[in-house]
This record gives structure tokens, sequence and C-alpha cells, in this order.
């Protein structure tokens, strides 16, 4: 299966630890999306990366988030300090070109539970 | 105005029925738009791309407003499959982001 892959597919973690989602996209695809959903709200937007470079990151709270795409491995994104408000599902989504001519193609998500 | 803003739910229909999503936008520099659908806080999936005026894919037919900046979903003869949340996608810039509508959820009853 050649889709968006991410791990974990759900992270527990206590107030004040770390939570790293990884996200693999299609082969092929270069722009990689990150996107919250919270429990009974729709998708927001929170970081477009290409390949070492980040191209719109305004959807990323201003503090304790962080995305990367390095060259080689999958897209991390890096949560800091966890509250429980960030609680949520994390969906990465990955395109091979322009998404206003594509596709998105999303990975099934990763939960993250703050407790 | 909200960037993209849909119909609120849910709709409740019975299998059979012809059933409507309705959804605005604010930005009018956009030229693509999409419906995305998503089972039970799924993944979402594309379901239709809407260029032109409108479109229509067997049962399914979109229909895009630009002068209102509106797109419409129709959906005819419901099946009990297709009860989902359905997400209205406008692209904020030319090759950016996506924004997604908060959704329209729908259940069909047998």
């Amino acid at each position: 299966n050649a889709g968006v892959m991410q791990n974990p597919r759900h992270l527990v973690r206590r107030r004040g630890q770390e939570a790293r989602l990884r996200c693999s996209p299609m082969k092929g695809h270069s722009h990689v999306y990150w996107y919250r959903q919270l429990p009974e709200e729709g998708l927001k937007f929170m970081v477009y990366l290409q390949k070492e470079n980040i191209i719109d990151e305004s959807g990323m709270p201003k503090e304790r988030f962080s995305a990367e795409f390095p060259k080689e491995g999958p897209s991390i994104l890096r949560i800091q300090q966890v509250v429980r408000g960030d609680s949520a599902a994390y969906f990465c989504a990955s395109s091979h070109s322009r998404v206003d001519t594509g596709e998105l193609f999303f990975g099934e998500g990763s939960r993250l539970t703050v407790l | 105005r909200k960037e993209v803003e849909q119909d609120p739910g849910p709709f409740n229909v019975p299998e059979g029925a012809t059933v409507a999503f309705n959804c605005t936008y604010s930005n009018s520099a956009s030229q693509s738009f999409f419906w995305y659908r998503q089972d039970c806080r799924k993944e979402p999936k594309l379901l239709m791309s809407v260029y032109s005026s409108g479109n229509e894919d067997g049962r399914f037919t979109a229909q895009l407003n630009r002068a209102s900046q509106y797109i419409s979903l129709l959906i005819r003869d419901s099946k009990l499959s297709d009860s989902a949340t359905y997400l209205c996608v406008v692209p904020y810039n030319q090759g950016g982001k996506l924004i997604f509508g908060q959704g329209t959820e729908l259940s069909v009853k047998p």
C-alpha cells in the first residue's frame, strides 16, 4: 500500500510531555500538509511543507508546535509540553503538485490524548 | 465572513431522498473547489472537484455560482452508504493551503 502513512495511530501523553507525530507521504509526493481536528469540529490547517522548506505555517500555534520535512525521512509534527487542549486527531496529507489542481491524499490520522 | 461556511447539520433523510448541501466562501480569487467526504472521523477523501460552473458524477452534482461565491452538492436517490460528513473545501491562495468547512453531517435512514 503506497498511501500516506502516519504513526503512531494513537498516542497518549501526560501534560508537559512531548508528542512527535510522523508522516510519510505517498510515493512521488513532495507536498505535505498537516491538519488538526478537535472533537466535534472541522479540519483546521496547520502547516504546508515541501522537502526541507516550510511554505505556509499560518495555522501553527506560535509556541510549542513545530514541523519539518527533511530531505530524507518522514515529516514530523512536534508538540512540546503538551496540554489537554492539544488532544485531537492530527491528519497528514500529501499531494503531487499544487493542491488547487490536484487531490489531497490523507493518512488515517494520529489521535493524541493528553491526560 | 468565514473563509468557508457550510449548512449546519445534521441532515436526516430516508433512503431514496434528494438532499442538497450549501457552502459559501469568502476568497473571490479561488478558481477550484472540492467536496470531500469523511466517515466517522476517519480520513477525508475527495468526492468531487469543481472547476467551472459545475460537475456531475452519477448521483452527485456539484454546482458553482462565482457571483454569489456559493457552491452546492446535490445527492439524488440517497443510499444508506451515503451517510457521512461532507466537507466543502476551497484553496486559500494559488498553490497554498486548502481550507475546509466545518462539515455537514448526513444520515440516511432505511
